[in-house]
């Protein structure tokens, strides 16, 4: 199957300061990729959706200025937590659909782990 | 809105046991698609199926099967011979191509323990 990394795969970081995440496809162009949370022991909660070329499409309640995300190219996507706090602890996770697949073709990440102190 | 309910929160067995995992889904959409995924403690999501909505034969690979039961809106997941490896949180999802983005939807998950 396709893959999809994900840079760091783990990340600590004092509060006040900012940490990008990398998603990248490795073996397709992504037109769509997908960022999701996910708190211990809760399930992953869509936070935005990301179109190449376009502005991300924020879920209710996720604050777009705090969690910036680029889709730069068709291979890459960034999302950026800024003024990280104790309470964005958490795993980060990318998904991305391959250019003109339906739902059948979304790829997860390993994941993110980011640790706020 | 699209919901899927994975009413079990955790589930222990013994190893050598059968275990089935439910999963019960919401969508107005005639056309949907079901996962299901595997979490192990690594966090990294294992794909283990997908289904659409106009293919309701039963499925198994292995030790695992898969019953989709439209009437009933449920996609439930059983493992045979369960073995240690098998412990993971899983999560059933639900898509629908109606949608712009086509974005899952996730239940709450299950963490299943497989005990020695």
């Amino acid at each position: 199957g396709a893959v999809v990394s994900q840079h760091p795969s783990r990340v600590i970081c004092k509060s006040g300061t900012s940490v990008k995440i990398e998603c990248r496809s490795l073996d397709f162009q992504a037109t769509t990729m997908f960022w999701y949370r996910q708190f211990p022991k809760q399930s992953l909660m869509l936070m935005a959706t990301s179109n190449e070329g376009s502005k991300a499409t924020y879920e209710q309640g996720v604050e777009k200025d705090k969690f910036l995300i680029n889709h730069a190219s068709l291979t890459l996507s960034t999302l950026t937590v800024t003024s990280a706090h104790p309470e964005d602890s958490s795993f980060y996770i990318c998904s991305a659909r391959a250019a003109l697949a339906g739902v059948r073709e979304q790829f997860f990440g390993p994941g993110t782990r980011l640790t706020v102190l | 809105a699209q919901k899927v309910t994975q009413a079990q929160t955790e589930i222990s067995v013994v190893e050598k046991e059968d275990v089935t995992l439910d999963c019960v889904y919401e969508t107005r959409d005639t056309t949907y698609y079901l996962f299901w995924y595997k979490q192990p403690p690594s966090g990294e999501l294992v794909f283990l199926i997908r289904r659409n909505s106009f293919d309701e034969q039963n499925e198994i690979s292995g030790r695992y099967s898969w019953n989709f039961q439209k009437s009933t809106s449920s996609f439930n997941f059983t493992i045979t011979a369960s073995q240690v490896v098998d412990s993971a949180v899983y999560f059933c999802a639900l898509s629908v191509p109606s949608g712009s983005a086509r974005q899952l939807t996730f239940g709450s998950g299950t963490q299943l323990t497989v005990l020695p």
